[in-house]
Order: structure tokens, then sequence, then C-alpha cells
């Protein structure tokens, strides 16, 4: 498709399971973003790809969380023994790094997580 | 460190009355400026940008922000406002490719 492609749209998981959530970037953007958006918040940065580069981790809010991005494409976000405190929606982005379009982020319509 | 402060929560505006979303930054060096629009239950959509040049940067639906270095603002107007941009705008600075948002201010426009 044209656009981030996210998925599932919804999950409703039970405290303590783990729940895997996915991204599929536009193609060609090198750079590719999750962030969070819980109800009445505004987005929380979690972590940044950029090409081969080593992921900017530094807003992922606990170890329980880790993403992956296999081949500078598609890329997975994972998080252990879910707490109540993780509902939220998670938001992918991508965009062009360099040039006119540097910047411009493409988000995804998101994963709505509710943990019971 | 870089941050980015929207000190409004909410904006109300009559429909055809002049809107302006504040933005104020903290970015050392030159940072490129972002704005960012979420209607309801839709994704983000990237409204304009400032990287360098005129400070009066014109992006979608008629928005417009001003570039001010000296204040460290960013703020968005737009000349007469429009029930349909009723929704949750986001400013975002960066230097170094990652977009970090502000809180988002509400905008509310009545008939």
């Amino acid at each position: 498709g044209a656009g981030v492609s996210q998925s599932p749209s919804n999950k409703v998981t039970e405290k303590g399971k783990d729940v895997e959530l996915r991204c599929d970037p536009i193609s060609g953007h090198t750079a590719l973003y999750w962030y969070r958006q819980s109800l009445g918040q505004g987005l929380e940065f979690l972590i940044y790809f950029q090409g081969n580069s080593a992921p900017d981790k530094s807003g992922l809010p606990s170890d329980r969380f880790s993403a992956e991005r296999t081949g500078g494409s598609v890329s997975t976000l994972t998080i252990q023994r879910t707490q109540q405190e993780d509902s939220a929606v998670y938001l992918c982005a991508s965009s062009l790094v360099g040039g006119p379009g540097t910047g411009e982020l493409f988000f995804g319509e998101g994963s709505r997580l509710t943990v019971l | 460190a870089q941050s980015v402060a929207q000190p409004e929560d909410q904006v109300n505006v009559a429909e055809g009355n002049p809107l302006t979303v504040k933005c104020t930054y903290s970015v050392s060096g030159n940072p490129y400026l972002f704005w960012y629009v979420q209607y309801p239950n839709r994704g983000l959509q990237f409204l304009l940008k400032y990287i360098t040049g005129d400070n009066l940067v014109k992006g979608s639906y008629g928005f417009e922000a001003e570039f001010n270095k000296s204040q460290t603002s960013f703020h968005l107007k737009k000349p007469s406002a429009l029930v349909s941009d009723s929704a949750l705008y986001f400013c975002a600075p960066t230097r170094w490719g990652k977009l970090q948002f502000g809180a988002g201010t509400q905008v509310v426009v009545t008939p």
C-alpha cells in the first residue's frame, strides 16, 4: 500500500501476556518511529530506527518494551508481561531522511492496545 | 536536550475568526520545526514545516506558521477558522531526526 500500515488495529489482552505490534512503513523510507498516545495525553516517543544505525531507544519506558526492524523495513514492537498502564494507542511513522522531505513523518492509523 | 511547549491545552474560536496555536521550543542550533494535526479518530497528518529561508511558512488547509528565532517560537495561524479545523494540533521541533512532540492543543471551532 501507499501508506504506513499497522496491525492489529485493536488488541485486547490480559495483564501479564505478551503482545506484538507490527508496522509496515512506506517503501523507501529509511526512518521509522514508534510513539505512544495515551488517553488525553500527547505523543510519547518510544524508539527511532534510522537506516542501519543503532536505534535510539531512549524513549522505551521499561525493559518490558523492545522493538526490532528487520531488513530495514518492517518493525515489530513487543511488550512483555503487559500491565494496565500499557493501554494506549501505539503509533508508527516513517520518513525519508535527507533532502526536501526530511522530517515529514507519515503516520499509520495506530494499534489500540487494551490491557485488562 | 530539546523540548517544546504548547502553553494552551485548548483554544476556542468562533468560525470565521482568526486562529492561533502557540508553540515555543528549546533546541540548540538551527532546528527543523513541524506542525501536525490529528482529526478525531484519524491518524496524524503533516501540516507544514520550517527548515530554512522565509520565516513565514504556508501549509495545508490554509494554515501558516511564523518562525521567530529571537522568541524561539513557531506559532500556527489561520486567518479564518472553519468548524472542520476542530482537531488536536501538535508542534514538533527536531534537530537530529527524532521529532519530539508537544503535548498538543485541542482546537474547538464553534459555528
